[in-house]
């Protein structure tokens, strides 16, 4: 089936950016997404891109997808201390219902 | 605009109980998903609603099934709790448009099983 991977851990400074990755197996993607989960919360869906985009900016928040590897990014710019959370990326293939297959996160942290 | 709700938040089971959870979509929703989320790991996806008919479903045992309502909220529930069960589950309401199905998610139900 599906697979989704992701880094467990990343520490970044305040102020520096951040750059989260995700590599993912189902080349029919349709679209891809970033979630982010405080403790004990839900999943807040931060962004996604479709899959025939290589780029997307949504203020600090930038999407890179390369499709040939199977390459997802987040990068946060001015990353604050409110930003320290689990973020998990996922993917939906549209053409096989609409279950969200995700990642098994990655854990920031933000050091002031 | 009223967000996706759940219910309980919290629940304490033991072993071979039975039990439901509740799940309020966002309105204008007509699609709802349900996820299970192990500590420490990703969700995975239970099964989606759409209509008021199962239109998707995991790798769950046959132990796990719902309901829609015709106003879009939602029902998991689980007979024959194991301990495996103690999870997070969460709903995630949607608008299904054949295009991008961006999902929101509830603040989930903490589910532990003794």
């Amino acid at each position: 089936g599906e697979d989704v991977e992701q880094s467990l851990f990343l520490s970044v400074r305040e102020g520096d950016s951040s750059v989260i990755n995700c590599t993912y197996t189902d080349s029919s993607s349709t679209y891809l997404y970033w979630y982010k989960q405080e403790p004990g919360a839900g999943l807040q869906l931060l962004t996604y891109i479709f899959s025939n985009m290589d780029m997307k900016q949504d203020q600090r928040l930038t999407v890179l997808l390369n499709k040939k590897d199977k390459h997802l990014s987040l990068r946060i710019a001015d990353t604050q201390t409110g930003d320290s959370a689990i973020y998990f990326c996922a993917e939906i293939n549209n053409n096989a219902g609409n279950m969200l297959t995700f990642g098994g996160g990655t854990r920031l942290m933000v050091k002031p | 605009e009223t967000g996706v709700t759940q219910s309980p938040t919290h629940l304490i089971k033991t072993r071979g109980q039975q039990v439901t959870l509740r799940c309020s979509s966002q309105s204008g929703h007509n699609t709802v998903s349900w996820y299970q989320q192990a500590l420490g790991q990703g969700p995975q996806f239970i099964f989606q609603y759409y209509r008021e008919e199962e239109n998707g479903r995991g790798n769950f045992p046959p132990r796990f099934s719902g309901l829609q309502f015709p106003n879009y909220s939602s029902e998991l529930n689980v007979n024959a709790l194991e301990l495996d069960d103690s999870a997070l589950y969460l709903c995630a309401s949607s608008f299904r448009s054949g295009r991008a199905t961006e999902q929101f998610f509830g603040p989930g139900t903490r589910l532990t099983v003794l």
